[in-house]
C-alpha cells in the first residue's frame, strides 16, 4: 500500500498570501496524483488532478506539481474561501487508493 | 450540475446492519463507477469500495472485505453500501463519490461527492 505523508499539518496563514502544501508518496506514484479541498460540513472537492490538471471550474489560483515521490499544490493568493482542509490522493496503485492526512490551512 | 445525495445512515449497534444509499442527478448514471469513501471523527478520509458502472467489478479496502457489500440500481439511479458485522471503528461519515473526470473503466480519481451520511456504531 502506498503511503503519502503530508507537511505541514497545519499552514496559517493571512488572505492574500501564497499557500505551499507538500505531498510525499512512499513510492514513486508517477503523475497520479490528485488534491482535493474539505470544507466543514461539505462534501470534499476535486481541485487537481494528474498532478496538475485542473478540475472543472478550479480557479488559476490553484497549481499542482512534481513528480515521482514529491508533490506540491499552490495557492497563489489566498481567497477567504480557501480556508480548508486539503488532501493529497493516489491512483497509481490500488486497491486500496489511499489519501494523506491533510493539510489544514487556517486564518492566522 | 452534477449532484450526490446519500442517505440511510445512523446508529447502530456493534454486530449490526445498515444500508446506504445514493442518488445521482445530472449525469448519465449507468455510464460511470462510483466510490464509497468515508471519514472517521477526527480523522482523514478513507477509500473504501468502488462499483464499475455496469456492476460488473468491485473492488474493496482489505478492512471491509466480508463485511461490506457495494451495489448499484442503474435504473433507479442509486448507488448502495450494505453494511454488516459493524464495529465501534466504522463510525465514520461515508460519502459516495463519481470516478472520474475521465470515462473509464476505473479512473480513481473522486470527481465528484456528496455530502455524506452519519454512521455510528455503538452500544
Amino acid at each position: 500500500e502506498i503511503v503519502l505523508t503530508q507537511s505541514p499539518a497545519t499552514l496559517s496563514l493571512s488572505p492574500g498570501e501564497r499557500a505551499t502544501l507538500s505531498c510525499r508518496a512512499s513510492q514513486s506514484v508517477s503523475s497520479y496524483l490528485a488534491w482535493y479541498q474539505h470544507r466543514p460540513g461539505q462534501g470534499p472537492r476535486l481541485l487537481i488532478y494528474e498532478t496538475s490538471k485542473r478540475a472543472t471550474d478550479i480557479p488559476a489560483r490553484f497549481t499542482g506539481s512534481g513528480s515521482g515521490t514529491d508533490f506540491t499544490l499552490t495557492i497563489s493568493s489566498l481567497e477567504p474561501e480557501d480556508f480548508a482542509v486539503y488532501y493529497c490522493q493516489q491512483r497509481s496503485n490500488w486497491p486500496p487508493f489511499t489519501f494523506g492526512p491533510g493539510t489544514k490551512v487556517e486564518i492566522k | 450540475q452534477v449532484q450526490l445525495a446519500e442517505s440511510g445512515g445512523g446508529v447502530v449497534q456493534p454486530g449490526g446492519s445498515l444500508r446506504l444509499s445514493c442518488t445521482a442527478s445530472g449525469i448519465t448514471f449507468s455510464s460511470h463507477g462510483f466510490h464509497w469513501v468515508r471519514q472517521a471523527p477526527g480523522k482523514g478520509l478513507e477509500w473504501v469500495a468502488f462499483i464499475q458502472y455496469d456492476g460488473s467489478n468491485k473492488y474493496y479496502v482489505d478492512s471491509v472485505k466480508g463485511r461490506f457489500t457495494i451495489s448499484r440500481d442503474n435504473s433507479k439511479k442509486t448507488l448502495y453500501l450494505q453494511m454488516n458485522y459493524l464495529r465501534a471503528e466504522d463510525t465514520a461519515v461515508y460519502f459516495c463519490a463519481k470516478d472520474g473526470p475521465l470515462v473509464a473503466t476505473i479512473y480513481g480519481v473522486f470527481e465528484y461527492w456528496g455530502l455524506g451520511t452519519v454512521v455510528t456504531v455503538s452500544s
